[in-house]
């Protein structure tokens, strides 16, 4: 079974451009999670979408946002970069809870963001 | 709100000795408790989970969690260190009663010395 995969692997941009990530989750997960991770300061969560909805957001401005498409594979859109945008964004995938109450995401390889 | 504290960024350990790495957390309900690892350029594998029941959780290669709700912590341990065990462990945690998404701590990087 094929894993969390993020596309592209790196991406450099300058700053006040646009930067589009895309991530595919694991067949049959119907949520996925984006999160920053820059140096030292751990994973912030930025997005969850799941079923096509953006169901929570995290403590980041507008010009980060995103989408879920119906095949449940997802972008993330961070507009105006700034050079602290730089940074690796982890994409996760988790199925529905169900009895268990909670599963736990699967994390992709990233997307090694980097704003001159 | 919720948060999780990683009391050390370095942990050094020298091979075949035990292991701990810390974590406590704050949530204003119960919690649900996680363990990830991450090794250089990769992204974070999950180790463990704590849902509910025994306080003592067994995860992936050899390692464990206990459960303390009194000291609100969730340390990570392994009886007998490896060197391929150093990597970057993150400690995260969830609400119950709350949103999906986790919440992560700053990170501890684990060195296995042979």
């Amino acid at each position: 079974e094929a894993g969390v995969t993020q596309s592209p692997t790196h991406l450099i941009k300058t700053r006040g451009q646009q930067a589009t990530l895309r991530c595919s989750p694991i067949s049959g997960h119907t949520s996925v999670y984006w999160y920053q991770q820059a140096l030292g300061l751990g994973l912030q969560f930025l997005l969850w979408y799941d079923e096509g909805e953006e169901r929570n957001r995290g403590n980041f401005p507008p010009r980060f946002s995103g989408r879920q498409f119906p095949n449940y594979s997802s972008e993330l859109n961070v507009n105006a970069l700034e050079l602290e945008d730089s940074a690796l964004y982890l994409c996760a995938s988790s199925s529905a809870p169900g009895l268990a109450g909670v599963n736990e995401q699967f994390f992709g390889p990233g997307t090694r963001l980097t704003v001159l | 709100a919720q948060s999780v504290a990683q009391p050390e960024d370095q942990v050094n350990v020298a091979e075949g000795n035990p292991l701990t790495v810390k974590c406590t957390y704050s949530v204003s309900g119960n919690p649900y408790l996680f363990w990830y690892v991450q090794y250089p350029n990769r992204g974070l594998q999950f180790l463990l989970k704590y849902i509910t029941g025994d306080n003592l959780v067994k995860g992936s290669y050899g390692f464990e969690a206990e459960f303390n709700k009194s000291q609100t912590s969730f340390h990570l341990k392994k009886p007998s260190a490896l060197v391929s065990d150093s990597a970057l462990y993150f400690c995260a945690v969830r609400d119950r009663g709350g949103a999906n998404n986790l919440f992560f701590g700053t990170g501890t990087r684990l060195t296995v010395i042979p």
